[in-house]
């Protein structure tokens, strides 16, 4: 069985201040674990994904992730948000091992305020 | 190259209705995935196909069909449209199951009146 739970369903943050949003998982496997961005009326995209390789995942737009297993945890971090990046984010953790099972988080909407 | 492409964009229609929704992707993935997301409740899958000619149910599979007749398509069909259906969809690719990357679509908005 796996969960994943995105501790904030909404974040604000002015505008070239740090971004963290939180994640918390729980899996049977190893997991692999991702982050997607969706702008508004648009598709997922992905910002990085951790499958067992650095524990310190570099994605996209100055996005990164730790996955600290002791924690069980995978949080998203930005030094600096921009405009660019008020979107909704997506944790979602994977089983590895062939087995199929994906499993999203709720979501948190990032507000960037000018 | 396009990636994965939604027809229609959006839908209204009326309860009892049917529809088909149709995925393409133009990266000759194997797996296909179809997606509702509702408001706090992130994306949950409908069905899924590991490969041309496959199908298989995910965690929300009442009240729609599926079929994977090309390796490039994957519709989904609504054959007696509810309420509770309003929701926008997702189509997903990947190069194989889990846990490779999924490649989006745009969505598909639909209500049900």
């Amino acid at each position: 069985a796996q969960s994943v739970t995105q501790l904030d369903s909404h974040v604000s943050v002015s505008e070239g201040t740090p971004v963290l949003l939180r994640c918390n998982y729980s899996s049977s496997y190893s997991p692999s674990l991702f982050w997607y961005v969706q702008h508004p009326n648009k598709g997922l995209q992905l910002l990085l994904k951790y499958t067992s390789a650095a524990t310190l995942v570099k994605g996209i737009n100055g996005f990164e992730a730790e996955f600290k297993k002791s924690e069980t945890s995978f949080h998203l971090t930005k030094p600096s948000a921009h405009m660019s990046d008020a979107a909704e984010y997506f944790c979602v953790v994977s089983a590895s091992g062939g087995y199929q099972k994906v499993t999203f988080g709720t979501g948190t909407k990032l507000q960037v305020i000018p | 190259n396009a990636g994965v492409t939604q027809t229609p964009k959006f839908r209204v229609l009326k309860t009892g209705q049917s529809m088909t929704l149709l995925c393409a992707q133009d990266m000759n993935h194997e797996y296909m995935y179809w997606y509702r997301q509702d408001p706090g409740m992130g994306l949950r899958l409908i069905h899924y196909s590991v490969g041309e000619g496959t199908t298989a149910k995910g965690e929300v599979p009442d009240g729609y069909n599926v079929s994977r007749l090309k390796k490039q398509n994957f519709l989904l069909g609504l054959e007696s449209a509810a309420p509770s259906q309003t929701s926008v969809y997702f189509c997903a690719s990947s190069y194989s199951g889990a846990p490779n990357i999924q490649y989006f679509g745009a969505g598909t908005r639909l209500s049900v009146l």
